[in-house]
């Protein structure tokens, strides 16, 4: 199983559809948790964390279920703008390996 | 502005000619990382720095090497490149440690032939 699994889509979207993309991990001491957003051939950039009891900024709402071991990133009337590849990050809890793990991303294109 | 700054952002090279690819944030940031970027394999660490002088190797560090001379500097030595390591590369900081959330360049692409 891979450290950290998404679903790598395209995920093809109308604007103004909600939409939602699950990342699963795989070590249950992960404690960081984190979604980035890259547009095609630019960097990544951090979206936001997520917390334990859930967080939310704006059109975006983040979760994370820690039995499950899964977190998900919610965006909810959904913008051309935000079609870009979404990038679930965990850290990878254990001795001298704490590190960051990077998914391979999840594409979504918002359809006008 | 912060920022994370690469150079060169594009760069076509030949087999075993050396080349180094530069970073420098102005965050004051301790920690620093070198990423490739592969389809369908993601970002990988390449080499990490958790201070002045402190390097180690991350996940595929072979063909590569770093060094931490000052804070704000992690360059990218690739002594002998090969077709292998044509990709697309991010540096990064962040403020404390490898599980903060990280600041990214604006990538260098290489290709080497």
């Amino acid at each position: 199983r891979k450290e950290v699994e998404q679903d790598p889509g395209p995920f093809n979207v109308p604007e103004g559809a909600t939409v939602a993309f699950n990342c699963t991990y795989s070590n249950s001491a992960s404690q960081s948790f984190f979604w980035y957003r890259q547009d095609c051939r630019k960097e990544p950039k951090l979206l936001m964390s997520v917390y334990s009891s859930g967080n939310e900024d704006g059109r975006f709402t983040a979760q994370l279920n820690r039995a499950s071991q899964y977190i998900s990133l919610l965006i909810r009337d959904s913008k051309l703008s935000d079609s870009a590849t979404y990038l679930c990050v965990v850290n990878d809890y254990g001795g001298a390996t704490n590190k960051l793990i990077f998914g391979t991303g999840t594409l979504l294109a918002v359809q006008p | 502005e912060a920022q994370v700054t690469q150079n060169p952002r594009y760069l076509i090279t030949v087999t075993g000619k050396k080349l180094t690819v530069t970073c420098s944030q102005n965050m004051n940031h301790e920690y620093m990382s070198w990423y490739r970027q592969d389809p369908g394999l993601g970002l990988r660490q390449i080499y990490y720095s958790m201070n002045v002088e402190v390097t180690d190797k991350g996940d595929v560090p072979e063909g590569y090497k770093v060094s931490r001379k000052e804070k704000r500097n992690f360059p990218l030595i690739l002594e002998s490149p090969s077709p292998n390591q044509t990709s697309l590369y991010f540096c990064a900081s962040s403020f404390r440690d490898r599980v903060s959330p990280l600041h990214f360049g604006n990538g260098t692409r290489l290709t080497v032939t």
